[in-house]
């Protein structure tokens, strides 16, 4: 079956530091790989998203890198701000039937 | 545009009592998706909706658990005799009527509590 592995939180970083959550995945076929974001009390959002080997993702100054050989799809940021202080989510599907990880909380302090 | 809709953003029911969810998609879009995070857990797939139709509701606890989604109105998630172990966050998500089904866009979530 699909499953997918996140790095264990919580993440606390000062401002402008580097951010990088790992995410490891476990899929039959090619399936696509998403990184979703949720904000306190809100829904999901998409952030990113790679739909086949060694494309990038990237939205809001985050990316993520589809790596078939490693199985991986890290996020990372270069510089973090304290509005990026939510949970993220790294998911695939092959179809619809979306497999998510058990998410990060990053808290990011001024 | 209206994103996805949820309704109640949080429910409190005894155990034994029914709790209905609701979901309005955004607009245009006629598929529904229902996933339940627990807490400390990602999202976990319920059921997959069309208009009149559930194509997949491989993730649906066998017993107590119901989704529909009408013809009018919004996508209901049903649970009958609630009890402790289905308190957690129930998101809706939606996507368009074309192939890329795997773009779904979230609500906010239903947060129930189970007293």
């Amino acid at each position: 079956g699909n499953s997918v592995t996140q790095m264990e939180g919580p993440v606390t970083l000062s401002e402008e530091a580097f951010l990088t959550i790992n995410c490891t995945y476990t899929a039959t076929g090619y399936p696509s790989l998403f990184w979703y974001v949720q904000y306190p009390g809100e829904g999901l959002q998409l952030l990113l998203k790679a739909t086949k080997a060694d494309d990038k993702g990237s939205n809001k100054g985050f990316e993520a890198t589809y790596r078939k050989e490693t199985t991986s799809f890290h996020l990372e940021k270069g510089s973090v701000q304290v509005s990026d202080s939510a949970v993220y989510f790294c998911a695939l599907t092959p179809d619809y039937k979306l497999s998510f990880g058990a998410g990060t909380t990053v808290t990011v302090r001024a | 545009n209206a994103g996805v809709m949820q309704n109640p953003r949080h429910l409190v029911r005894r155990r034994g009592q029914e709790a209905r969810l609701r979901c309005s998609p955004m607009k245009g879009h006629s598929h529904v998706y229902w996933y339940r995070q627990l807490p400390e857990e990602g999202l976990k797939f319920m059921v997959y909706l069309q208009k009149e139709n559930i194509i997949d509701e491989s993730g649906m606890p066998k017993e107590r658990f119901s989704a529909e989604f009408p013809k009018e109105g919004p996508s209901i998630l049903r649970i009958q005799q609630v009890v402790r172990g289905d308190s957690a966050a129930y998101f809706c998500a939606s996507s368009p009527p074309t192939r890329d089904q795997e773009t779904q866009y979230f609500g906010p979530g239903t947060r129930l509590l189970v007293l």
